[in-house]
């Protein structure tokens, strides 16, 4: 069965530093989802991206954070300088159309921010 | 901002009797609902969704019923099994948001032997 794929699992990193988490989407897939969770909170959304470009961003997708995808398969979330509160679970999701909107999830990416 | 609400933070039951998650909603512009499960360390797996103009979504043993006027839906799960015991959420979307899914903060249900 097509899943999300994401890595790695855990990020560790310094305050200030560079990420880059990976997913690699189903591939006939069109939308593609960042959210994180924050521990013993709620799933948020981040941004989604469809035809290449941004369709919408929450108000903590600021300038700090970037999404790209460099090929078919791939989809990147940046953060440029990491802060403490971006500790948190990342779940990449994809979904083949908007209207009827199923989404599928990778098991997603820890980053602790040190 | 608690626009998906799921009221109940845990739920226990005993295997075979029904499970009822609960969720109730503010924003009258959702209009398509899914419930996703989650276990330790995965990510959210979609377990069964309905769109606003129906009441009713069925599938093997989940239901899921929308009560529009009062903004609020249920997961029936029917007979509990304990491997149903995982961390239930409720999430919502409407097509004038990119289709978002905004989430409940989770329901952790455990099926007891």
């Amino acid at each position: 069965e097509p899943e999300v794929t994401q890595t790695p699992s855990h990020q560790v990193t310094q305050m200030g530093q560079e990420v880059i988490l990976r997913c690699v989407p189903i591939s006939n897939h069109l939308y593609f989802y960042w959210y994180r969770q924050i521990l013993g909170q709620k799933v948020e959304f981040l941004v989604s991206f469809y035809n290449n470009e941004i369709s919408e961003k929450s108000e903590i997708f600021d300038d700090q954070f970037s999404v790209e995808r460099p090929d078919g398969s791939n989809f990147t979330l940046k953060i440029r300088s990491t802060k403490l509160e971006d500790s948190a679970m990342y779940f990449c999701a994809s979904s083949s159309s908007g209207i009827g909107n199923i989404q599928y999830f990778g098991a997603g990416t820890r980053l602790s921010v040190l | 901002d608690q626009q998906v609400k799921q009221n109940s933070p845990s739920l226990s039951v005993q295997e075979g009797r029904i499970s009822i998650l609960n969720c109730d909603y503010t924003n009258s512009m959702f209009d398509y609902f899914l419930w996703y499960k989650k276990y330790p360390a995965e990510g959210p797996t979609f377990l069964i969704s309905i769109s606003s103009i129906k009441d009713k979504n069925e599938d093997g043993r989940f239901t899921v019923f929308l009560n529009k006027s009062a903004k609020h839906l249920s997961l029936h799960i029917v007979p509990s099994q304990p491997g149903d015991s995982a961390v239930y959420f409720c999430a919502a979307s409407s097509g004038g948001s990119n289709y978002k899914l905004t989430f409940g903060k989770g329901t952790l249900l455990t099926v007891n032997p």
